[in-house]
Formats: C-alpha cells, sequence, structure tokens
C-alpha cells in the first residue's frame, strides 16, 4: 500500500489566499485524522471523521478553517482567507476500526507571507 | 500545566549509550502511543500499550498507570535513533489524541 497520501508537500501563499489541503487516507481505513504541528504548541488536533463523518472538530482554530470528506479516499482542509500565523506543517492520518494505530502522511510544509 | 509532559526535551548521548525518555500525564487514559518523527518530518507510530512493558528491537516501552508515567528505552543507541520522540494519550472510547511537546533525541558517534 502506498500509505497515507497528502499534497502538495510543500505550499507558499500570500495573506489574504485560499489554500487547500488535501489528503488520501489508506484504503480500508475508516477514520482520517487532521494534525497542525507548529513550534510553540507541537502536534494538535484539529479534526478527525469516522466514515466521512466529521466526529471532533474542536480543535479546528477558527471559522477560516474547514474540513471535508465527500468519499473514503479523499479529504481537504481549506484555509480561507490564510494568515501568517497558518504557518505550519499539517499532517493527516488514518486507521481502521479494529486497531486505534494511527498511520501519517508526510505532511504538508504551508508558510503564508 | 499541559496534560502531558516529556522530559527532557533535548538530549544527547554517544552511540551505544542506553537512553531513558519519560512521559507524565494529569489524565486517565486508556492508552499511550509512543510516536518517532524523522529528521525529515515523517511520524511513525512506535508503540501503543495500556499496561506493562513492551518491546521492539532496540526499543522498550514501558507505563505505569498508577503513577501516570510512560518511559521510552533505547538500547545500544545508534545515530540513525536520531530523531523526535513524541507520548500521546488517549482517554476513554475517544480516537482523539493529546500529544506531548517531544524530546529531541540526537546520537552522535
Amino acid at each position: 500500500d502506498a500509505g497515507v497520501i497528502q499534497s502538495p508537500r510543500h505550499e507558499v501563499t500570500e495573506m489574504g489566499q485560499e489554500v487547500t489541503l488535501r489528503c488520501k487516507p489508506i484504503s480500508g481505513h475508516d477514520y482520517l485524522f487532521w494534525y497542525r504541528q507548529t513550534m510553540m504548541r507541537g502536534l494538535e488536533l484539529l479534526i478527525y471523521f469516522n466514515n466521512n463523518v466529521p466526529i471532533d472538530d474542536s480543535g479546528m482554530p477558527e471559522d477560516r478553517f474547514s474540513a471535508k470528506m465527500p468519499n473514503a479516499s479523499f479529504s481537504t482542509l481549506k484555509i480561507q482567507p490564510s494568515e501568517p500565523r497558518d504557518s505550519a506543517v499539517y499532517f493527516c492520518a488514518s486507521r481502521n476500526h479494529s486497531s486505534y494505530e494511527q498511520y501519517f502522511g508526510p505532511g504538508t510544509r504551508l508558510t503564508v507571507t | 500545566k499541559n496534560e502531558v509532559e516529556q522530559s527532557p526535551q533535548n538530549l544527547t548521548a554517544q552511540e551505544g549509550e542506553f537512553i531513558t525518555i519519560n512521559c507524565s500525564y494529569s489524565v486517565g487514559i486508556s492508552a499511550l502511543h509512543w510516536l518517532q518523527q524523522h529528521p525529515g518530518g515523517g511520524i511513525v507510530s512506535l508503540f501503543m500499550l495500556s499496561s506493562g512493558k513492551k518491546k521492539h528491537g532496540r526499543l522498550i516501552a514501558t507505563i505505569n498507570i498508577q503513577e501516570k508515567h510512560s518511559s521510552l528505552h533505547i538500547t545500544a543507541s545508534h545515530p540513525r535513533d536520531s530523531a523526535v520522540y513524541i507520548c500521546a494519550v488517549r482517554t476513554g472510547t475517544a480516537s482523539k489524541l493529546t500529544f506531548g511537546t517531544g524530546t529531541r533525541l540526537q546520537v552522535t558517534l
């Protein structure tokens, strides 16, 4: 299996622009997680889905952030409008219902100037 | 105070040394995870444990539920063990993980 796939791997954008991050979970996994990692705060859960349904979005910073999972093999995290403080590495992870072990994608490094 | 505290924050060791990384947490948990983040950024799961001890190669993880404490040990450390090691806890039946801030390990020749 290819593992969790994220795109793009790097994104540089200007403040105010819309940013869309993409994730393809491991086939057969029914949980998908979006995390953000910064030097100051470490890894934080933003939102997670089970069977394409958002279960806990309490970590989403504000209304500028939104996440969707239209089907079992694809999810997006959108920031609109982006701000410099959104600069971070965003990870997607997935797992299946029979194990709590999560598999992480390579991350997307976002820089907002 | 963070729910999950790790120590030390940074650790430098010479090849061959025995290494211990500690994780303390303040809430009741259903399981604790140890993760490794490579210098390139990728994150892999090392252990998931709710009691006792687990071993995989040169890595050993232990947990004491009563004391709310876990340790990750590396025997015969090697430069390829250089990474950030992250502790995370899961509570109840939820899937949500709460992370420590990580321990940056560098193993030199």
